[in-house]
């Protein structure tokens, strides 16, 4: 299974673009990059992916380097409840077709005021 | 609508106890996730049904742990004779299928004594 490297932590200021980097240099042709992002106390929320053009959806964008081994998620204008612990997945796919999500210890985002 | 829900969201257990966790996927949603989570650590991966079967259980931690979905639906994740070790958040996670992103619940915290 491809892994991921995420800086332990993060600050952002409120109303600034918040840009979280992610190393997958393992990752196969047919893995995608997931984001996903755990606000305290809740269940991980998905954000979005990608397999190797950039994204964007209402939420964030996502830069995918053209080598794909690593990729960047970037929260435009954060706001104090974008406060929360990103994590970056690879899409894991088996025999059978479980689709289980792997992941790390993520980054924690601090948006400051 | 209304998404993945989990009940009870916390339990107490004495140690050697037997527990059950439920979760409610989202409506016509066929796959289903189980995934446990440490503190300060990310999800790790339990069991994934599609449909009525486990497809892949390959992460319960061992054979006091285990999970049925009878109808396709509902999910409950049972534990036999409870030992500390198992204290952690129990998150469920349903997808329309297994290629799309999964959708969490609130998860239930489970504290062993």
């Amino acid at each position: 299974d491809a892994k991921t490297t995420q800086p332990p932590s993060m600050d952002c200021a409120e109303g600034r673009a918040a840009n979280l980097p992610c190393n997958h240099s393992t990752i196969s042709g047919n893995e995608y990059v997931y984001w996903y992002r755990q606000i305290h106390s809740q269940g991980p929320q998905y954000i979005i992916h990608g397999l190797k053009n950039n994204e964007t959806n209402e939420m964030a964008s996502l830069i995918i380097t053209e080598d794909r081994k690593s990729s960047t998620l970037i929260l435009p204008h954060a706001t104090l409840r974008d406060t929360a612990v990103y994590y970056c997945i690879v899409r894991v796919a088996r025999e059978g077709g479980s689709e289980k999500l792997v992941f790390g210890k993520g980054t924690k985002l601090t948006v400051n005021p | 609508g209304a998404g993945v829900s989990q009940t009870p969201s916390n339990k107490v257990t004495e140690k050697g106890k037997y527990v059950e966790l439920r979760c409610d996927p989202i409506s016509g949603h066929t796959a289903l996730y189980w995934y446990r989570q440490s503190l300060g650590q990310g999800p790790e991966f339990l069991i994934y049904f599609q449909g009525t079967g486990a497809a892949d259980d390959s992460g319960l931690p061992n054979d006091r742990f285990f999970a049925v979905r009878p109808e396709g639906s509902v999910s409950t994740l049972k534990i036999q004779r409870t030992e500390r070790g198992d204290s952690a958040v129990y998150l469920c996670a349903s997808s329309p299928d297994r290629a799309n992103e999964q959708y969490f619940g609130p998860g239930t915290r489970l504290t062993v004594t």
